[in-house]
């Protein structure tokens, strides 16, 4: 089945751009989508793409899409110390229902 | 705010014990989403409801169903509660099935 992997942690500077990764397994996967998680709050939807984009700007936030290589990574340009939580990366593959497979999360600390 | 309502948002009970959480979805989405986040298995899919019939299944335990009524409001049953099944519990909505979903706050489960 479809399998999503993200490094766990990732510690940046104020004001410095932050990259998180993720790569899949199936191809086939038509939506992709990154989520930011706050403690003790649910997931928040930050920005999706789909599987016929490369790329996708969205104010600070940067996706890049490359189906070559499965890797899917979002960029965020001067990253905030408010900009710490998790961030997920997750897939909806065209196949096999309509099942979103969701990586582990990265969190990302912001140093001040 | 997402727009997606769940209750309740803190739960404790004692093993062996019945709940019942409910979800609310965003006005006019279709699709009902349940989740399952624990520290040790991370975001797990659970069951996708689409317009009332069950569409997706994924990791849900016999001990576990849900399903959602003709005003699309949704409820997942846990039965037989186990100390493993301590967890936070998110229901999502989308449009559609496999578009964008948007999480409600979670309902944060303890059983004792």
């Amino acid at each position: 089945g479809e399998d999503v992997e993200q490094s766990l942690f990732l510690s940046v500077r104020e004001g410095d751009s932050s990259v998180i990764n993720c790569t899949y397994t199936d191809s086939s996967s038509t939506y992709l989508y990154w989520y930011k998680q706050e403690p003790g709050a649910g997931l928040q939807l930050l920005t999706y793409i789909f599987s016929n984009m490369d790329m996708k700007q969205d104010q600070r936030l940067t996706v890049l899409l490359n189906k070559k290589d499965k890797h899917l990574s979002l960029r965020i340009a001067d990253t905030q110390t408010g900009d710490s939580a998790i961030y997920f990366c997750a897939v909806t593959p065209s196949t096999g229902g309509f099942k979103t497979i969701f990586g582990a999360g990265t969190r990302l600390f912001v140093k001040a | 705010d997402s727009g997606v309502t769940q209750t309740p948002k803190h739960l404790i009970t004692a093993t062996g014990q019945r709940v019942t959480l409910r979800c609310s979805p965003r006005s006019g989405d279709l699709s009902v989403y349940w989740y399952q986040q624990s520290l040790d298995q991370g975001l797990q899919f659970l069951i996708q409801y689409y317009n009332g019939e069950e569409r997706a299944k994924g990791n849900i335990l016999e001990r576990f169903s849900a399903q959602q009524f003709p005003d699309l409001h949704s409820e997942l049953n846990l039965s037989s509660l186990e100390l493993g099944d301590s967890a936070l519990y998110f229901c999502a909505s989308s449009t559609r099935q496999g578009d964008e979903q948007y999480f409600g706050p979670g309902t944060r489960l303890t059983v004792t």
